[in-house]
């Protein structure tokens, strides 16, 4: 089956600095999403982006469906950014989700 | 604003005992799913229906089972809940293959 490899596993910054999450993928997909879970568990969605790039407020992501990866930047980061950040990708009506990718923002 | 439910955030049962989580989504999606959350194993596939009545399995189903009477409405059962089942559950639901969105999560926890 598809395998999903997120890096790094874990990011602690101060705030105001910009990171760089990476998702790897090991076949074709119908789409990508990555989510962010608060430290209350929360799972939000803030992208759905199977290719090409979107971007929302300090949020914006890449997906290069041909070398199968997709990146997500954080701009001046807030401490509200922390929690884990997940990719998953479909296939078959199931999501395949990546480990995650733990930020800690420091004030 | 697509809302999702669940029942409880915290819960407590003993082994042995039938456990009923539920799900409610109020944007009329066909698909709605139920996953474990475990420290270091990230989100595993319990199960997911398509539409009423229907399900499929997902990557760890043993255990569990679920119903799926109205649209809106996906219940996830314990038939006879072990300590190896405590674990945060979600449930999520999406418009065919699109964005999933995700409910608050239940805590629970078998003694």
């Amino acid at each position: 089956g598809i395998q999903v490899e997120q890096s790094p596993p874990d990011l602690i910054l101060q705030e105001g600095a910009n990171s760089t999450l990476r998702c790897n993928f090991s076949d074709s997909v119908n789409n990508l999403q990555w989510f962010h879970q608060n430290p209350w568990g929360q799972l939000i969605n803030l992208f759905y982006i199977p290719s090409g790039t979107k971007q929302n407020g300090r949020l914006s992501a890449t997906t290069v469906a041909t070398e199968r990866y997709s990146l997500l930047y954080i701009s001046s980061s807030q401490t509200t950014d922390s929690g884990v950040y997940f990719c998953a990708v479909d296939s078959n009506y199931q999501l395949i989700w990546g480990a995650g990718t733990k930020l800690i923002i420091k004030p | 604003d697509v809302k999702v439910t669940q029942s409880s955030r915290y819960l407590v049962k003993r082994t042995g005992e039938k456990v009923f989580l539920e799900c409610v989504q109020d944007m009329d999606h066909e698909n709605m799913f139920w996953y474990r959350q475990d420290p270091g194993l990230g989100l595993r596939l319990i199960y997911f229906s398509y539409d009423v009545k229907m399900k499929e399995k997902g990557d760890i189903p043993e255990g569990y089972s679920v119903s799926r009477e109205k649209k809106e409405r996906f219940s996830l059962i314990l038939e006879s809940a072990s300590t190896n089942q405590t674990s945060m559950y979600l449930c999520a639901s999406s418009f065919r293959l699109g964005t999933q969105y995700f409910g608050p999560g239940t805590r629970l926890l078998v003694l």
